[in-house]
């Protein structure tokens, strides 16, 4: 099972809107509603932030927000703020009912 | 609150085997799955398997079939990944996370495990 694609790395400034990427196959992402994306800050285990590819934990941000077309997911964080900077994962169920996260994307707040 | 705590770092032979734990509180044990993930220094999130804390069911990634085994203990509601034949890229800090619906909701704090001669 390989990994899913994400970008490496995108930035943003303050106020502004990013969107993060993450393609996958017809046996992960495209084959199932089970996408979910995560943030880590350095150091740190680790949080859920978006599940079932559009809804938002108790207590994330309105600010985080997901959607899916196709074999690609995205998430895509409004109103950046410098808390936002962190790594960014997605994660898709498979067809051989295991999981698989993406690369990781870097945001950088400018 | 939902709290997953696991076992402290270790510090390997190559060649040895690693075991982690990790112990859920603050919901049923058996009524979630555990998944366990690993990051090496700088490198993003592998997934490596799940356990169901009901049954025991297991599923593990392909490229560490038989090297690594997941179990439980309901008596004590402890979840263990064992990975064994270590080599210097098994260096990485683990994870246990509740994995409901094929989500982690909940992670562990991270278990460093360190393989070098």
């Amino acid at each position: 099972q390989s990994a899913l694609t994400q970008p490496a790395s995108v930035s943003g400034s303050p106020g502004q809107s990013i969107t993060i990427s993450c393609t996958g196959t017809s046996s992960d992402i495209g084959g199932y509603d089970y996408v979910s994306w995560y943030q880590q800050h350095p150091g740190t285990a680790p949080k859920l932030m978006i599940y079932d590819v559009t809804n938002r934990p108790s207590g994330v941000s309105y600010r985080f927000s997901g959607s899916k077309s196709g074999n690609a997911a995205s998430l895509t964080i409004s109103g950046l703020q410098a808390e936002d900077e962190a790594d960014y994962y997605c994660s898709s169920y498979t067809s051989a009912s295991t999981r698989v996260f993406g690369g990781g994307t870097k945001l950088t707040v400018l | 609150q939902v709290q997953l705590v696991q076992s402290g770092g270790e510090v390997k032979r190559p060649g040895a085997s690693v075991k982690v734990s990790c112990k859920p509180s603050g919901y049923t044990f058996t009524s979630s799955g555990i998944s366990w993930v690993r990051q090496a220094p700088g490198q993003g999130l592998e997934w490596m398997g799940w356990i169901s804390a009901n049954s025991g069911n297991t599923k593990y990634t392909q490229h560490l079939q038989g090297r690594v085994t997941m179990t439980r203990d309901t008596s004590t509601s402890t979840a263990y990944m064992e990975l064994r034949s270590l080599r210097s890229d098994d260096t990485a800090v683990y994870f246990c996370a509740r994995d409901v619906n094929y989500r982690f909701d909940t992670w562990g704090q991270g278990t460093l495990v360190t393989v070098s001669s």
